[in-house]
Order: C-alpha cells, then sequence, then structure tokens
C-alpha cells in the first residue's frame, strides 16, 4: 500500500519563476492539504482540496494556487517566485468522513529560490 | 488568531521519561494531535485526542484538558531514535491542521 509521494524532492528556482508540485495521496484517501515548512519551523497550512475544489485557505498570497484531479492527486503551484518560498513543501493527504483521519504527510520537495 | 506554544528544545537520557507541553488559542477546536519528524522526514502522526483525559499507545501516552488549553505528550522508555522534532496540532473544522513551532528532543546515551 503505497504511502503518500511527491515530486520531485528537490528543485532550484530563479526569483520570478513559477513551479508546480505534484502530490499523489495514499490509497483511499480523497483530501488533500499543502503545507510549508521553513527550516526549524512548524508545517504552515497553505490550502486543502477535497472533491476537486480548494476547501480550505490559510494565510498565503494568490501566487500560491493549486488543483486536485478525479484521481484525488493534486499539484501545486506558485508563480513570480520570491527567495522567502525557499521551504519544504509538504503534501498530506486524509480521508473526509465520519471520525478522526490523521494527516498521512510525503517527504516533500524542498525548493530553493536563488 | 490562533496561536500554540511548545518548548523549543528538551534533553533527556535514555531510558528516562519526557514531557512536551503544548499550549494552544484557537478560535475553532476539534482536536489536539501529536507529529514526529525526524531530520529530513516527513511529520508522522503519533497520537491524537479530542476529549480530556489521557491516551496511551505504547511507550508514548498523550493528555489534554480543553478548559486549560494545554496538552502535553509523555515520552517514557526513551531510546536514541527517539531524538526527533514532535509537533502539537490543533485541529480544526474541515480537518485543517495549526501547527506548533516544535520541540526538539535530544536523546542522549
Amino acid at each position: 500500500d503505497a504511502g503518500v509521494t511527491q515530486s520531485p524532492t528537490h528543485l532550484i528556482k530563479t526569483r520570478g519563476q513559477q513551479v508546480t508540485l505534484r502530490c499523489s495521496p495514499k490509497s483511499g484517501h480523497d483530501t488533500v492539504s499543502w503545507y510549508q515548512q521553513a527550516l526549524g519551523q512548524g508545517p504552515q497550512f497553505i490550502f486543502q482540496y477535497y472533491e476537486e475544489e480548494e476547501r480550505q485557505r490559510g494565510n498565503f498570497p494568490d501566487r500560491f494556487s493549486g488543483h486536485q484531479f478525479p484521481n484525488y492527486s493534486s499539484e501545486l503551484n506558485v508563480n513570480a517566485l520570491l527567495l522567502g518560498d525557499s521551504a519544504l513543501y509538504l503534501c498530506a493527504s486524509s480521508f473526509t468522513g465520519t471520525g478522526y483521519s490523521p494527516l498521512h504527510f510525503g517527504n516533500g520537495t524542498r525548493l530553493t529560490v536563488t | 488568531g490562533q496561536s500554540l506554544e511548545q518548548p523549543s528544545e528538551v534533553t533527556a537520557v535514555e531510558g528516562a521519561i519526557v514531557q512536551i507541553n503544548c499550549t494552544y488559542q484557537t478560535s475553532g477546536f476539534y482536536g489536539l494531535s501529536w507529529y514526529q519528524q525526524h531530520d529530513g522526514g516527513a511529520p508522522t502522526f503519533l497520537s491524537y485526542n479530542a476529549l480530556d483525559g489521557l491516551e496511551e499507545t505504547g511507550r508514548f501516552s498523550s493528555f489534554l484538558s480543553r478548559s486549560d488549553s494545554y496538552g502535553y505528550l509523555l515520552l517514557q522508555e526513551l531510546q536514541m531514535k527517539d531524538s526527533a522534532s514532535y509537533f502539537c496540532a490543533v485541529e480544526n473544522y474541515g480537518q485543517n491542521f495549526v501547527f506548533g513551532p516544535g520541540t526538539r528532543l535530544s536523546v542522549l546515551p
């Protein structure tokens, strides 16, 4: 049973460029959340997708956008990259239903903006 | 706003017991979770408390007091492999989790 997979694992971009990160959720999960984790800090919630729609959004600018596909996989897009966007981007999947569903995280994409 | 506070660092020796505290202020609350993250790794789920009291899972236990907006993670019989960062996370409506800043645990031989 594959867990959450993210690609690519590492990425180096130049300020002003655009980037797309990809995530496949754990089998049986239908909800994908994206988090940004700066070095030495806790994950910060970017947004969450469920039924191919953005269900919730954290305090991130519109430069951050996403998409969820019918197979529940998801993409995170960041436009007009800033140096401050350098971080580990984590995808987490869960199941929306009755009861508690913990987040299952992928290993993340390490984005470096130069 | 929402905020969570945890100690930044904790150090203990193998075999000891350590408690990592978490206090929170949040506009919505469904439960408190704990995650472990080794350097370079993904956060992994440890425990969840929706109601007041103690939840035990092997060497790890977690406690919640909703009236005090406080919880803790208790790690017993510490092992070297327990050296990692530990995050508390408040669950808001719709599986929106707000994470604390993390506590770096160092286990010494």
